[in-house]
C-alpha cells in the first residue's frame, strides 16, 4: 500500500532564510515519482517540483530543491531565499510507475515572516 | 490552453439532497481525478479515471459517491444523499496518460456546504 507522511504541521521562518520540509513515503514498487505541490491562500494547487525514483541527482527548480534519500524513503523540500509569497501549504505526493493515482501527505503550512 | 474547469464554485445543500459537481479536464488529458479536501483528513482520493475507465473508486466513498466520465472532456461527481459530514472542498485534477511522471493540473474546486 502507498502512504505519504508529513509530520510537520506548520513551520514559521524569517524572510530570506532557508527552510526544509520533511516527507517520508511507503511503497512496494521499485519505480515511482515524488512530487511537491503548493496550495495558496486562494485554494489554488500548483505543481512545484518532481523527483523520479531512478534518478540519483536531486531535482532543482528555481529556489526549490529536493533532498532525496531513497534508503530512508525520504523526500525533503528545500526552499532557499524565502519570500513572503512562499507562505502557503505544501503537499508531498507519490505516484507509482504502473499506477496513475496520486497519494498526498497531510501538508505543511509554511509562514514567512518579514 | 484552458485549465481544469469546475462548476459550481460553491454549493449549498440541505441534508438528504442530491448534488452533482462538474469537471472539464485539460484538453487532451486522459487521466482524471476527484479529491476531497478537509482540514482533518487532508486530500483524499475519491475516484480516478484513465481514458474514461474507472481505475479507482475510493473505497470508503463508494456508497453515496458516484463519479462518472461521460466523455473524455466531462466528468461528474454525484453525492446522494448528502450529509453534513460531506461539507468539504471537492477538487478535480487531470494529467496526460502517456507520461507516468506527469504532474496533475488542478481545478479551483467546489466548496460544498451541507446544512
Amino acid at each position: 500500500a502507498q502512504k505519504v507522511t508529513q509530520t510537520q504541521t506548520s513551520i514559521s521562518v524569517m524572510e530570506k532564510t532557508t527552510v526544509t520540509m520533511d516527507c517520508v513515503y511507503e511503497t512496494q514498487d521499485s519505480s515511482y515519482f515524488l512530487f511537491w505541490y503548493k496550495q495558496t491562500a486562494s485554494g489554488e494547487i500548483v505543481f512545484l517540483i518532481r523527483q523520479d525514483s531512478y534518478k540519483k541527482e536531486n531535482a532543482t527548480v528555481g529556489h526549490y530543491s529536493l533532498n532525496f534519500q531513497k534508503p530512508k524513503s525520504s523526500i525533503g523540500l528545500i526552499i532557499t531565499a524565502t519570500q513572503i509569497e512562499d507562505s502557503a501549504v505544501y503537499f508531498c505526493a507519490m505516484r507509482n510507475y504502473n499506477q496513475g493515482k496520486l497519494i498526498f501527505g497531510q501538508g505543511t503550512k509554511l509562514s514567512i515572516k518579514p | 490552453d484552458a485549465g481544469v474547469t469546475q462548476t459550481p464554485r460553491h454549493e449549498v445543500a440541505e441534508k438528504g439532497q442530491t448534488i452533482i459537481l462538474k469537471c472539464e479536464p485539460v484538453s487532451g488529458h486522459n487521466d482524471l481525478f476527484w479529491y476531497r479536501q478537509t482540514k482533518i483528513q487532508g486530500l483524499e482520493l475519491l475516484s480516478y479515471f484513465r481514458s474514461k475507465s474507472l481505475m479507482e473508486d475510493g473505497g470508503a466513498f463508494k456508497d453515496r459517491f458516484k463519479a462518472e466520465m461521460l466523455n473524455s472532456s466531462f466528468s461528474t461527481l454525484k453525492i446522494q444523499p448528502t450529509e453534513p459530514k460531506d461539507s468539504a472542498v471537492y477538487l478535480c485534477a487531470s494529467s496526460r496518460t502517456e507520461i507516468s511522471n506527469e504532474r496533475l493540473f488542478f481545478g479551483h474546486g467546489t466548496k460544498l456546504s451541507v446544512l
